[in-house]
């Protein structure tokens, strides 16, 4: 099935850090939804994006809907042992409330 | 609210059994959708249920799968003839019509097949 490129694929950081990742596709896309997943869970929703350009935050995190609309990027501040765990980027085409999910990153904070 | 919630958790079967697994979404969620999630993979998506109406499915959807929203409520998606290929994730979530497209994700229903 389609996935949309994330980056980068796995990262490991120090406690305090910020993190920055980022969602590509070729097409462009009407929403942006960013997750976090623990393992043998579900994906937890954490923001959701609906305008070009639009940045959100929750919380330590903050999202922006690119402005070609064919990526997003979310940020972590000041990253925490908690936030370990894989972050995946959804998206839905116009015309279409079908999501296609991104690969995924996968964080590991060091303390 | 308490979430949208499925059962079994886990699932173990015989190749070539039969397997169902059901999904209860958030009340008054008029979309509901399964997904299928291998190791580490992304959630790929299966169907969608607006209301009782499936709209849309995938490729993916084989003709061993099948899907039901009958009241539009709960959900089953039913596997006939199991796979060893077929073990995964499953995965449901629903989210209101109204939303603008905010999804909720079950804990997921967890399928190895022997």
């Amino acid at each position: 099935g389609q996935q949309l490129n994330q980056s980068p694929q796995s990262m490991f950081i120090q406690e305090g850090e910020d993190v920055s990742m980022n969602c590509t596709s070729s097409s462009i896309f009407n929403t942006w939804l960013w997750y976090k997943q623990d393992p043998g869970e579900g994906p937890v929703l954490l923001i959701a994006l609906y305008k070009a350009g639009e940045l959100t935050s929750n919380g330590r995190l903050t999202a922006q809907f690119g402005i070609t609309r064919k990526d997003s990027f979310l940020n972590i501040s000041a990253s925490i042992p908690s936030d370990v765990g894989i972050y995946f980027c959804a998206g839905t085409l116009s015309g279409t409330y079908k999501y296609i999910f991104g690969t995924g990153t996968r964080l590991k904070v060091l303390a | 609210d308490t979430g949208v919630s499925q059962n079994p958790r886990h699932k173990i079967t015989k190749r070539g059994q039969n397997v169902t697994f059901r999904c209860d979404p958030i009340s008054e969620h008029n979309r509901l959708y399964w997904y299928r999630q291998t190791l580490g993979q992304g959630p790929e998506f299966l169907t969608y249920f607006q209301n009782e109406a499936q709209l849309e499915k995938s490729r993916l959807l084989s003709d061993r799968f099948s899907a039901e929203r009958p009241k539009g409520s709960f959900s089953t998606l039913e596997i006939q003839r199991t796979e060893q290929g077929d073990s995964a994730m499953y995965l449901c979530a629903s989210s209101l019509l109204t939303s603008g497209g905010e999804q909720y994700f079950g804990p997921g229903t967890r399928l190895t097949v022997t």
